[in-house]
Order: C-alpha cells, then sequence, then structure tokens
C-alpha cells in the first residue's frame, strides 16, 4: 500500500518570503500522480499544484512550484511571494496509475501561517 | 464553487443512531468518492462508485454503506453511530474511473461535518 508522509505539522511564513513544504512518499509503482491540495478554514478542498510521475519537468503553477525527486520520492511545494490567502493546511497526496479506482492517499497535512 | 454539492452541511445526532449524507457531483462527473477527515486518522478514503457501480473501497466500516442512483447522485449511510465516527465527511468527483486516463482533478464538496454526541 501507498504511503504518504508530511514530517512538518506546521510552518510560518513571513509575508511575501517563500517556504516550502515536504512530502515524502513510499510506492512500488512506477506511474502515479502526485498532488498537493489546500484547505482553508473554509474546509474546501482546492487543488493547488499536479505532477504526472513521468514527467520529469517540475510543475508550476504561478507562485505555486514543485520540486519532484521520483528517485528519492520526495515531493515539495514551494510557495513564492507568500500572501495572507495562503495561510491554510496543505495536503500532499498520490493517486496510482495503476490500480482499477482512483482513490488520492493523503498525506497528515502541514498547517501553513502566514505573518505580516 | 467546485460544482460538487453536499447536504447537509452540518449534522448532529445521538450514539446509535443513523444518518444519511448526500452528494451531487459535478454535471458530467461519473465518478464519485467519500472521504471522511477526523482528528485523529486524517483524511481517509473510503469508497468510490463510478456510474453506478461500487469502484474502490477504503477502509470504511461496516456499519457504513453507500451508493449511486442512477442519476450520480450518491448517497453515504452511517448507521449504529459512535463517538468516533464525528469528523468532515467529504464527497469528491471526477469525469472518468482510474488508471491511465484517471489524470483528471477530483473537485471536491465542502463536506458534511457530522457531530456524534
Amino acid at each position: 500500500a501507498q504511503t504518504v508522509t508530511q514530517s512538518q505539522p506546521e510552518m510560518s511564513v513571513q509575508e511575501a518570503e517563500t517556504v516550502t513544504l515536504s512530502c515524502t512518499y513510499d510506492t512500488s509503482e512506477s506511474d502515479y500522480y502526485l498532488f498537493w491540495y489546500k484547505q482553508p478554514p473554509s474546509r474546501q478542498m482546492i487543488l493547488v499544484i499536479r505532477q504526472e510521475a513521468y514527467k520529469q519537468q517540475n510543475a508550476t503553477e504561478n507562485r505555486f512550484s514543485v520540486n519532484f525527486q521520483k528517485a528519492a520520492k520526495s515531493f515539495s511545494l514551494k510557495i513564492s511571494d507568500s500572501q495572507l490567502g495562503d495561510a491554510a493546511m496543505y495536503f500532499c497526496a498520490y493517486r496510482s496509475a495503476l490500480e482499477y479506482g482512483n482513490k488520492l492517499v493523503f498525506g497528515a497535512g502541514t498547517i501553513l501561517r502566514v505573518k505580516s | 464553487d467546485s460544482g460538487v454539492t453536499q447536504t447537509p452541511k452540518h449534522l448532529i445526532t445521538a450514539t446509535g443512531q443513523r444518518v444519511t449524507l448526500r452528494c451531487s457531483p459535478r454535471s458530467g462527473d461519473l465518478s464519485v468518492y467519500w472521504y471522511q477527515q477526523s482528528l485523529d486518522q486524517g483524511l481517509q478514503f473510503l469508497i468510490q462508485y463510478y456510474n453506478g457501480e461500487e469502484r474502490a473501497k477504503g477502509n470504511i466500516l461496516e456499519r457504513f454503506s453507500a451508493q449511486q442512483f442512477p442519476d450520480l447522485h450518491s448517497e453515504l449511510n452511517l448507521s449504529s453511530l459512535e463517538l468516533g465516527d464525528s469528523a468532515l465527511y467529504f464527497c469528491a468527483s471526477s469525469v472518468v474511473s482510474g488508471g491511465f486516463f484517471g489524470n483528471t482533478e477530483a473537485f471536491f464538496g465542502q463536506g458534511t461535518r457530522l457531530t456524534v454526541v
């Protein structure tokens, strides 16, 4: 079974600064997808960024980028120019490309606090 | 707004009772997923339906059951409720089911907050 580990329960960043959230995962599969989801106080789960394992290029979405290291099974999220609206719980998630179903396996989450 | 609608938003009930949570997926989405978010277990996958059929099962208790109806809405039934069932229950939907065609975004509803007292 796949597992996802987020070792940072909580992180803080100054507004306009850069922060990196860590995520490692364990799988024996070669084809899969990785995601970062954001959960603000509204509880809504919002997709931030996704990465296909077969792509070597790291995904980027505006101020959000990932560092995907397949051999190390590492998938960190970098948030540049942090804004107050980035404060939320962030979840790293894994989805197999081989399983019949399509479930997401989530890490425990990292609370991100943004200081003004 | 993700387009996934969950009702009710909040639910308070007593131990031993039975409740039904409802989910309407985004228009055109055939897959529906149920997740449970609790303080001690985190976000856990419960079950997936695709076009009316069960597609994948996770850590879903025997006291819990789900179904997807012909109009594609889904219901999660929780029975013999215990204090530990208090959690946020999310429904998500996506167009496809999985595999190599699974690289489609799963859109989440706002969740149903269940409190068992």
